[in-house]
């Protein structure tokens, strides 16, 4: 059974810092995804991963996934109290293209916080 | 892209009575998801439809738990004779699959039993 375990649960930053969360998983798949959630708010894709060494960067976030290792990472650059979201990292079963579409198992979510 | 809708946002209702939940997927969406997600959890996976048909259900998903997508646009989950743990936040979610797009999600469904 896939799992997802995110680490930490919770992060409080001061604005300006550099933080890394991680996410491991424990069965093999080549597609990941990061999602941020505002409070009371839906989910909104913030990157796809989807091969061995693959990075995405947008602003102050960069992603990267090492499926050898099955961790991928959510860098924080400079931090702003914008930032301050529910990020959670979600790894879809399946290896090969024809399996792609199918349901994503959720890590538990790192609450982040940027204080000024 | 209007996005995904679900109908209604907040629901209130005592224990043991019936709810049904509306989703809306974006239009070109032939896969529809239904998560469930609790406080200080991630959301998690209750089924899944491409088009009309039902793909996967989840072990999770109790005799209780009913989900259609009859003519492969929205869809309704429906709980019968609903219970104190059923209280959570009722995710759905399209994509256009198989593909290599991310999911979209809706703004969910609050329960709340009684």
């Amino acid at each position: 059974e896939l799992k997802v375990e995110q680490n930490p649960l919770f992060l409080s930053m001061q604005e300006g810092k550099n933080y890394t969360i991680y996410c491991n998983y424990s069965t093999t798949s080549d597609r990941l995804y990061w999602y941020r959630q505002d409070p009371g708010k839906s989910l909104e894709s913030l990157f796809v991963l989807l091969s061995n060494g693959a990075v995405k960067q947008e602003g102050r976030l960069m992603a990267s996934l090492d499926t050898k290792a099955r961790l991928s990472t959510l860098h924080i650059t400079a931090a702003v109290h914008d930032l301050s979201a529910t990020y959670f990292c979600a790894v879809e079963r399946g290896k090969r293209w024809v399996e792609y579409g199918n349901k994503l198992v959720f890590g538990a979510g790192t609450i982040l916080r940027v204080k000024s | 892209d209007t996005g995904v809708s679900q109908d209604p946002r907040h629901k209130i209702t005592k224990r043991g009575q019936n709810v049904t939940f509306r989703c809306d997927p974006i239009s070109e969406h032939n896969r529809l998801y239904w998560y469930r997600q609790t406080l200080g959890q991630g959301p998690e996976f209750l089924t899944y439809f491409q088009n009309e048909a039902q793909l996967e259900k989840s072990r999770l998903l109790s005799d209780r738990f009913s989900a259609e997508r009859p003519k492969g646009s929205f869809s309704t989950l429906e709980i019968q004779r609903t219970e104190q743990g059923d209280s959570a936040m009722y995710l759905c979610a399209s994509s256009r699959g198989p593909s290599n797009q991310p999911q979209h999600f809706g703004d969910g469904t609050r329960l709340s039993i009684l």
